[in-house]
């Protein structure tokens, strides 16, 4: 199946820093999500952006799909920008049809 | 707007108990997906419905089982259940397989003691 790496692991920030995180997939794919779970477990959807390049607030994605990768950048973080950052793709056809596959993610800890 | 609802939110279960889980999709999407998160780990896809036939499986183990019905909404049953089945299980639903992106419930925590 295919293989989803994100990185870093961890990163500790501190309030009104920027970041970029980072996540490479091993093949093509129809469907890039990236997620962000809270301390509570939820998982909110950030953003679905197969390729191209897309903003929400301090937000922003962009994904490269001929070089299998996407960058989830984060600006003027936020405490509440903590948690884990999850990567997640979907590949059509083979033997990964129609579900998606997660990265390990990152551990973002924005300190005041 | 709509959001997909997992019920219940938190479940403590004894060893070798039963458990069942309830998810309904977002209205018009025609595909559920059942995720489990264990501890520290990134979810893992146990199943998936599509127009209420089962369209893939992960790594389910045979205790469990699933279905979709008729009004789309899914159910997983966990059976003798283990301390290793302790996890967050999510419930994420999607309109035509996938192609727009899935949307995730809040997830239950199923605690086994």
């Amino acid at each position: 199946g295919i293989q989803v790496e994100q990185s870093p692991p961890d990163l500790i920030l501190q309030e009104g820093a920027n970041s970029t995180l980072r996540c490479n997939f091993s093949d093509s794919v129809n469907n890039l999500q990236w997620f962000h779970q809270n301390p509570w477990g939820q998982l909110i959807n950030l953003f679905y952006i197969p390729s191209g390049t897309k903003q929400n607030g301090r937000l922003s994605a962009t994904t490269v799909a001929t070089e299998r990768y996407s960058l989830l950048y984060i600006s003027s973080s936020q405490t509440t920008d903590s948690g884990v950052y999850f990567c997640a793709v979907e590949r059509w056809g083979g033997g990964s049809n129609y579900k998606l596959t997660f990265g390990k993610g990152t551990l973002l800890t924005v300190n005041p | 707007a709509a959001g997909v609802i997992q019920s219940p939110r938190h479940l403590i279960k004894e060893k070798r108990e039963t458990a069942t889980l309830k998810c309904y999709p977002i209205p018009r999407h025609d595909t559920v997906y059942w995720y489990q998160q264990g501890p520290g780990q990134d979810p893992q896809f146990l199943i998936s419905f599509y127009e209420k036939m089962q369209s893939d499986k992960g790594s389910i183990p045979d205790r469990f089982s699933a279905q979709q019905f008729s009004d789309y909404h899914s159910e997983l049953n966990m059976s003798s259940l283990e301390l290793g089945d302790s996890a967050l299980y999510f419930c994420a639903s999607s309109l035509v397989q996938g192609l727009y992106g899935y949307t995730f419930g809040s997830g239950t925590r199923l605690t086994v003691v």
